[in-house]
């Protein structure tokens, strides 16, 4: 069984601190990762989606993947009370374009 | 642009009858859609998938029976969940692809059933 893990938190941080969150893949051939945010109550939203090794930056988030390591991660700079949510990790199933999603982590900004 | 819409956004039924989901993606063709079911506080679970003049797949676990799924055409399927009983009560939340991995997702239905 393919897993995707996230430390489910809460992780909670200042605001204007950066939030660091991270995700574990199994699957060694995958090739795309995506980060979504949800809000309670809310569908989720996809935010940024990262295919090759290193940084990928938009805006305040920066994505981090490192497929010798199987492991994907999403900074927030400068975090504000309005990222709190719960961001999820998803990674397609090899083969088809299902995805496995993570627990999520649930980020608190604390004003 | 990736604009998913789900009708209706909330809706109520008695026990027994059938509630219908509408999935558009309004401004891209989504090749594919798939449906997912969320309870409170817990993670999103995937029910099914569907291609545009196919059959949905169901994950294993869903009555295929209870949850009729449409894929009419390349911006829009739709899902029915027929008999429904308060079990059901849930978040019903679709998204599409196009040709990409991305999955947009649409807003959500509430179905309460009492």
């Amino acid at each position: 069984q393919k897993e995707v893990e996230q430390n489910s938190g809460p992780l909670s941080v200042p605001e204007g601190a950066i939030a660091s969150l991270n995700c574990t893949y199994s699957d060694r051939v995958s090739q795309s990762f995506f980060w979504y945010r949800q809000y309670s109550g809310k569908s989720p939203e996809l935010i940024m989606s990262i295919y090759s090794n290193g940084d990928k930056e938009d805006g305040r988030f920066t994505a981090q993947l490192n497929k010798a390591s199987q492991y994907v991660s999403l900074l927030i700079r400068d975090s504000q009370p309005s990222d709190s949510a719960t961001y999820l990790c998803a990674v397609p199933t090899s083969g088809t374009y299902k995805y496995i999603f993570g627990t999520g982590t649930r980020l608190k900004v604390l004003a | 642009g990736a604009v998913v819409s789900q009708h209706p956004s909330w809706v109520i039924c008695k026990s027994g009858t059938s509630v219908k989901i509408e999935c558009r993606s309004l401004d891209f063709q989504a090749t594919t859609m798939f449906w997912y079911r969320q309870f409170p506080k817990q993670s999103l679970m995937l029910m099914a998938t569907s291609n545009e003049g196919s059959k949905a797949t169901y994950e294993q676990g869903v009555e295929k029976d209870k949850f009729l799924i449409n894929h009419a055409s390349l911006t829009l399927s739709t899902l029915t969940v027929t008999s429904a009983h308060p079990e059901d009560s849930s978040f019903y939340i679709c998204s599409a692809r196009d040709f990409a991995y991305e999955q947009y997702f649409g807003p959500g239905t509430r179905l309460t059933v009492t």
